[in-house]
């Protein structure tokens, strides 16, 4: 199996700071990942897909990078909508995997 | 913007099977694969598999391929999770999502909770 690995598992920013998020791979998975937001008692929406295509509707502070085993997520002049928790999935190979998730608070 | 509307949440016994339905609209359904996932309690999500909406076609997790069923019916665009043989770690919210690989829509969840 892939496994993906994100980090940091938290981490607490204002309003107005960037963030990165990272996803590692266990393998090279080209640039078959995407990135995902879910809010409290919420169902995952996507944000990035193919590692760095940013999903219609989704606002242009968030930004997808990479290829191959290293990816990253970054938010710039995080709103208060943001505060959330963020996962990676590849689809490189089966199974699909899930990074463990990061979730971001209000610091 | 495709929806998906899943079914209400359920309580099983333990050894017990939960079917879990989804309703889609807003997009051709024959065109697109529905996936499922899971997430526990307090827990990250966990991808069981997906059925293709134009053959029924499926692809299982193996941790899933001895207990789980997905199907469709294309006259009502609805696909269905059966899991069977429920163990108290299978308490968890089920979602489906439009997509095999980009999952691009979901449903709301649906709360499964597996107890004695």
């Amino acid at each position: 199996d892939i496994q993906m690995t994100q980090s940091p598992s938290s981490l607490s920013a204002s309003v107005g700071d960037s963030v990165t998020i990272t996803c590692r791979a266990s393998q090279g998975i080209s640039d078959d990942l995407g990135w995902y937001q879910q809010k409290p008692g919420k169902a995952p929406q996507r944000l990035i897909y193919a590692a760095s295509s940013l999903q219609s509707g989704v606002p242009s502070r968030f930004s997808g990078s990479g290829s191959g085993t290293e990816f990253t997520l970054t938010i710039t002049n995080l709103q208060p909508e943001d505060f959330a928790t963020y996962y990676c999935l590849q689809h490189y190979g089966y199974p699909i995997t899930f990074g463990q998730g990061t979730r971001l608070d209000i610091q | 913007q495709g929806q998906l509307v899943q079914s209400g949440g359920e309580m099983k016994a333990p050894g017990a099977s939960v079917k879990v339905s989804c309703k889609t609209s807003g997009f051709p359904f024959t065109s697109y694969s529905i996936s499922w996932v899971r997430q526990a309690p307090g827990q990250g999500l966990e991808w069981m598999g997906w059925i293709s909406g134009y053959n029924g076609t499926t692809k299982y997790a193996q941790k899933f391929q001895d207990r789980v069923t997905m199907t469709i019916d294309t006259s009502t665009t609805t696909a269905y999770m059966d899991l069977m043989s429920l163990r108290s770690d299978d308490t968890a919210v089920y979602f489906c999502a439009r997509g095999h690989a980009v999952m691009t829509d979901w449903g709301q969840g649906t709360l499964v909770t597996v107890s004695s």
